[in-house]
């Protein structure tokens, strides 16, 4: 099956560094990646659509300049939440979606990434 | 933004017996799934049903979908104690490429 895979899988930094998350489709190649953000005992919330070789698509209420998304190549995609604050403590999730299985609507998901700012 | 909501938000059971969680969603979709997400980590796919489709099963899971009351529902059967974890449907609008809009899940707990 598709294997998503992110890294790291937690992380924990001070406030006001930058911390990078990595999202990278093992076996197939993805043209369209999607971040989610979950805090605790709540569900995911789509913060962002990552398409390989243009800029990110932010949903509504996330701030484009704190959350740099990259999506360079066919298999991999960051999210960069620069000068981290302790509210962007959440358990980051990526997803994507097989090149040639556009159709479908089936989604493959990272392990997640936790991050916590202290 | 989210699609809607799952009820109920928790439940908890004895080991054997069945589990039922149901989904809304507002908008027109694709196909529903359903996830399930142990404590801390990422996402297990469970089943995907497409909006021509009223129901589906796969082993102890069976999912149906109404469209005309925008409503899905998952059942779980003979539940065990390693089915605890919280269930997530999630849509997939009728446009190709969309993300995945989840509802706010039920957290299931099976006691044996």
């Amino acid at each position: 099956g598709a294997v998503v895979s992110q890294h790291p899988s937690w992380v924990i930094c001070k406030s006001g560094t930058s911390v990078k998350i990595e999202c990278r489709s093992l076996d197939f190649q993805a043209t369209t990646m999607f971040w989610y953000r979950q805090f605790p005992k709540q569900s995911l919330m789509l913060m962002a659509t990552s398409n390989e070789g243009s800029k990110a698509t932010y949903e509504q209420g996330v701030e484009k300049d704190k959350f740099l998304i990259n999506h360079a190549s066919l298999t991999l995609s960051t999210l960069t939440v620069t000068s981290a604050h302790p509210e962007d403590s959440s358990f980051y999730i990526c997803s994507a979606r097989d090149r040639g299985k556009s159709n479908t609507g089936e989604l493959f998901f990272g392990e997640g990434s936790r991050l916590t700012v202290l | 933004s989210q699609q809607g909501e799952e009820d109920p938000q928790a439940l908890s059971i004895q080991e054997g017996e069945n589990a039922t969680m149901n989904c809304s969603y507002k908008t027109s979709i694709n196909n529903l799934q359903w996830y399930r997400q142990n404590s801390g980590r990422g996402l297990v796919h469970l089943i995907l049903i497409r909006s021509n489709e009223r129901e589906k099963h796969s082993g102890r899971l069976r999912v149906t979908l109404d469209t005309s009351k925008k409503s899905s529902s998952l059942l779980i059967t003979a539940s065990r104690a390693a089915d605890t974890a919280s269930y997530f449907c999630a849509t997939s609008e009728q446009q190709a490429g969309t993300a995945l809009i989840f509802g706010k899940g039920t957290t299931l707990s099976v006691s044996s």
